[in-house]
């Protein structure tokens, strides 16, 4: 089944404590972004990968760090978590070609900083 | 102006209502517009892109006009299962190779049986 896995589905952390979200797509897609959902702000968009080894950030970065060695892996690192850093993290993936083709996300995760 | 602003909602309607979602975008360069469905803490799922001609796709009909940079959706027979918020989301032209799509912070739908 084509997809997009991100784990954990879960985490609660303390400040400070680095932490990876690790994020993997059997669709053989170049592009992956990861975004993040708060209330009243909706979904914004963290970083973008266009291919391996290339990255980029979306509008909200800061406290975050990528890295894209795979096609199919593109992890998320909060090297020194802090709570405003709570929030429901989603992945996603684009098929290449057209413009209209929308995102496949992952199920996401819910990162709660203590 | 917000980039892409939807009806805050939320909207309650009887099964076998028509409902319909409106959606202005700040950007006229913008390039692709889609909307998608978010139940209740799960990932956003496409429902369908929207093009310059409008576009069916069963119940749902999508609708677009680059003049008036508006948006719609109509669902028609709400369902029950169509509970869920809806998003109205569009690409830009200017990120470069970026696909960054811009979300709105979504519609609320109740569907009562």
């Amino acid at each position: 089944e084509a997809q997009v896995t991100q784990n954990p589905r879960y985490l609660i952390t303390v400040t400070g404590k680095k932490l990876t979200v690790t994020c993997s797509q059997n669709m053989n897609h170049e592009y992956m972004s990861w975004y993040r959902q708060d209330p009243g702000l909706g979904l914004r968009q963290i970083y973008y990968s266009m291919n391996v080894e290339v990255t980029d950030k979306g509008d909200v970065p800061e406290g975050y760090k990528v890295s894209r060695k795979e096609k199919r892996n593109f992890p998320l690192i909060l090297e020194s978590p802090s709570p405003n850093q709570t929030s429901l993290y989603f992945c996603a993936s684009k098929p290449p070609g057209g413009i209209n083709y929308g995102y496949t996300f992952g199920s996401g995760t819910r990162l709660t900083v203590v | 102006r917000k980039e892409v602003e939807q009806d805050p909602g939320p909207f309650n309607v009887p099964e076998g209502a028509t409902v319909a979602f409106n959606c202005t975008y700040s950007n006229s360069a913008s390039q692709s517009f889609f909307w998608y469905r978010q139940d209740c803490r799960k990932e956003p799922k496409l429902l369908m892109s929207v093009y310059s001609s409008g576009n069916e796709d069963g119940r749902f009909t999508a609708q677009l006009n680059r003049a008036s940079q508006y948006i719609s959706l109509l669902i028609r027979d709400s369902k029950l299962s169509d509970s869920a918020t809806y998003l109205c989301v569009v690409r830009n032209v200017g990120g470069g190779s970026n696909y960054k799509l811009t979300f709105g912070k979504g519609t609320l739908l109740t569907v009562n049986p």
